[in-house]
């Protein structure tokens, strides 16, 4: 099946703690990306990828790190995460970079930083 | 800059009722603009999108219609069903494609 999952779920931890949240697509595809979804704010991008070892930031990057080591993964570290950077977090892919394909989302990782 | 504005929610609609849910932007080059929806504890998914000025993306009886004249994309359909209660986004990205702006998204609700 092809999709995006992304894990944990659900994290809860305490502020300075680093963490990693991961993302991996099965459809082999070019673009990823990292949104974070907050209460009427709507999603906001965090960081793109265009390809391996291609990656840019989008409006709300401070605070958070991305890596594309490989086409399926694209892993979202926190290296010192802090109570404003809680919220519902989406990793999506599309399928060509540079275009204006479909993303797809994976289910979401509500983290909660205390 | 860019940005998008959507109409505030949340909407409550009777099933059968016409649905337009209120969709503006700005954009410092030529956008593509797309409707995303969000059921209950789930990713978004793409409902329709529309690339160039007066393009009608369509998709499940909605449908939105790319003005330029008047920078929007509202989302229409014209029966809606219990099963579309979800959040939507309206959505807009320019020039390289890569980087994406979402609306502050608009709860829809339809009762029986």
């Amino acid at each position: 099946e092809a999709q995006v999952t992304q894990n944990p779920r659900y994290l809860i931890t305490v502020t300075g703690k680093k963490l990693t949240v991961t993302c991996s697509q099965n459809m082999n595809h070019e673009y990823m990306s990292w949104y974070r979804q907050d209460p009427g704010l709507g999603l906001r991008q965090i960081y793109y990828s265009m390809n391996v070892e291609v990656t840019d930031k989008g409006d709300v990057p401070e605070g958070y790190k991305v890596s594309r080591k490989e086409k399926r993964n694209f892993p979202l570290i926190l290296e010192s995460p802090s109570p404003n950077q809680t919220s519902l977090y989406f990793c999506a892919s599309s399928r060509l970079a540079g275009t204006y394909n479909e993303q797809f989302f994976g289910p979401g990782t509500r983290l909660t930083v205390l | 800059g860019n940005s998008v504005t959507q109409m505030e929610g949340p909407v409550t609609l009777s099933e059968e009722a016409f649905l337009t849910i209120n969709c503006t932007y700005t954009a410092t080059g030529y956008p593509s603009l797309f409707w995303y929806v969000q059921y209950p504890g789930e990713g978004l998914q793409l409902l329709l999108k529309a690339t160039k000025a007066d393009d009608k993306g369509s998709n499940k009886g909605f449908e939105a219609t790319y003005r330029k004249e008047t920078t929007s994309f509202h989302l229409e359909k014209g029966s809606v069903q219990v099963s579309d209660s979800a959040v939507y986004f309206c959505a807009l990205t320019v020039n390289t494609g890569n980087q994406f702006y979402f609306g502050t998204g608009t709860s829809l609700t339809v009762i029986p």
